[in-house]
């Protein structure tokens, strides 16, 4: 089975500066994906970056990074240049196995400060 | 604007009434789930189709009953529910759900109230 894990139920940032949220899974499986995704206020949830299990280099999306580190099976998210519009929580992913499906940790409340 | 659309958007619902969420999608996507967004607990996936075969049912009541007529339509049939089930429920889809690499794009949700 897999699971994520978010520590950080919230977490405060000032305007313009960066801020890393973290995430940790677990999975048996030697291929899979991992995903953030961005929750306004409204709604919907917003895809905003992708890892592989096998890419080598981290991913890099604008001002999203991951900090990809397999041994230790973190892919944290870094925001650089915070904005006020990147208050939202935050839901990290992965997506392995025969089925495939997105299975989501429990979020991380960001706050942007101006 | 996701390409995924929901409707309604806000639903409040007696415990002994019937009704129904819709999910739309064009963007030729061939996998469609719901998720059950409830506070302080992770998305919660509900049923996954794939080209309009039910593939997972995550234990979930038979109160819920979802119908996927078409690859572009999904629905949740609602009846005799609980206060317990009000809660966000989102419709998403992908290309194809068996790929490493297949993000999901979400529709922004019904919100249920159970009175």
């Amino acid at each position: 089975a897999q699971k994520i894990t978010q520590t950080q139920p919230g977490m405060f940032v000032q305007e313009k500066e960066a801020v890393t949220l973290d995430c940790t899974y677990d999975t048996s499986d030697p291929s899979y994906g991992l995903f953030w995704y961005k929750q306004p206020s409204s709604g919907e949830m917003i895809f905003l970056i992708y890892q592989g299990s096998y890419d080598q280099q981290n991913a890099t999306e604008g001002r999203y990074s991951l900090n990809f580190q397999k041994a230790r099976k973190s892919a944290n998210l870094v925001i650089s240049a915070s904005q006020l519009g990147d208050s939202a929580m935050y839901f990290c992913a992965i997506n392995g196995g025969s089925q495939g499906n997105l299975i989501f940790g429990k979020g991380t409340k960001l706050s942007v400060k101006p | 604007e996701t390409g995924v659309t929901q409707t309604p958007r806000h639903l409040v619902m007696g415990m002994t009434n019937k009704k129904s969420l819709k999910c739309e999608q064009h963007l030729g996507h061939n996998a469609m789930y719901w998720y059950k967004q409830s506070a302080k607990k992770p998305l919660e996936l509900m049923f996954v189709y794939n080209f309009k075969e039910q593939t997972e049912n995550n234990s979930v009541p038979s109160r819920f009953s979802p119908e996927c007529p078409n690859s572009s339509h999904l629905f949740l049939h609602l009846h005799t529910l609980q206060p317990e089930d009000s809660a966000l429920y989102l419709c998403a889809s992908s290309p194809i759900n068996r790929e490493m690499n297949t993000e999901a794009f979400f529709g922004q949700g019904t919100r249920l109230t159970v009175v």
